[in-house]
């Protein structure tokens, strides 16, 4: 199983609601990433959960919150959020801890709309 | 300036022409990765470069160390391969972190 799942494919959700985005893998990775990435732009690294533990927040506001229950799951709950947030987020992961000689395999996304 | 820049931004081909992507770069790296994106929005990694070339199906990728500069060459391209190619950097000071190129947009035309 080489493949990095995401869900939802698609979420719209207003100011007041919380929500949560799924990411899994069962490559036995041990690093695993949140990007947001804005249309036309590249990627833009949020969170980095290195051996289940937070090893990067890239100063994102506290109204995205990741989680990372077990190695194969990261999850990021959404509250509050701004009409600014719609993106897609992006989930990857890697083998080892995130060294430098590690490739990173993407999840699909999901697109997210706030309204 | 950023740290690492792409060239052609766009870039329409007829089917089977040789395209060529461009990436230069300005920091000191420890592997670049050239990375595929659909228009549904997952991204493919197509390569991890170090030094030299590497070949796969239709798809090379070179990398000049000294130069600082890494090409992309796809042969006999098809309407398949339209998506956005993006050349990523791990810099030798960030140890989880890609630097990303803009993207270059390609459209492969029937």
């Amino acid at each position: 199983d080489t493949e990095v799942t995401q869900t939802p494919k698609h979420l719209v959700m207003g100011m007041t609601n919380k929500k949560s985005l799924k990411c899994e893998q069962h490559m036995g990775h041990r690093a695993m990433y949140w990007y947001k990435q804005k249309a036309k732009k590249p990627p833009e690294l949020m969170f980095v959960y290195s051996y289940e533990k937070l090893s990067i927040n890239e100063s994102v506001p506290s109204r995205f919150s990741p989680e990372c229950p077990n190695s194969s799951l990261l999850n990021l709950h959404l509250h509050a959020l701004q009409p600014e947030d719609s993106a897609l987020y992006l989930c990857a992961s890697s083998q080892g801890g995130g060294g430098v000689g590690e490739t990173q395999y993407f999840g699909p996304g999901t697109r997210l709309l706030v309204l | 300036k950023n740290e690492v820049e792409q060239s052609p931004q766009n870039l329409t081909a007829q089917e089977g022409e040789f395209i060529t992507i461009n990436c230069s770069y300005s920091v000191g790296i420890s592997a670049l990765h050239w990375l595929q994106q659909h228009p549904g929005g997952g991204i493919v990694s197509l390569f991890m470069l170090s030094s030299g070339k590497k070949k796969h199906g239709r798809l090379i990728a070179t990398i000049n160390i000294q130069e600082k500069h890494s090409s992309l060459h796809i042969t006999a391209s098809h309407p398949r391969d339209s998506a956005v190619y993006i050349c990523a950097v791990r810099s030798l000071s960030g140890t989880y972190k890609y630097i990303f190129g803009t993207g270059t947009r390609l459209k492969v035309l029937a």
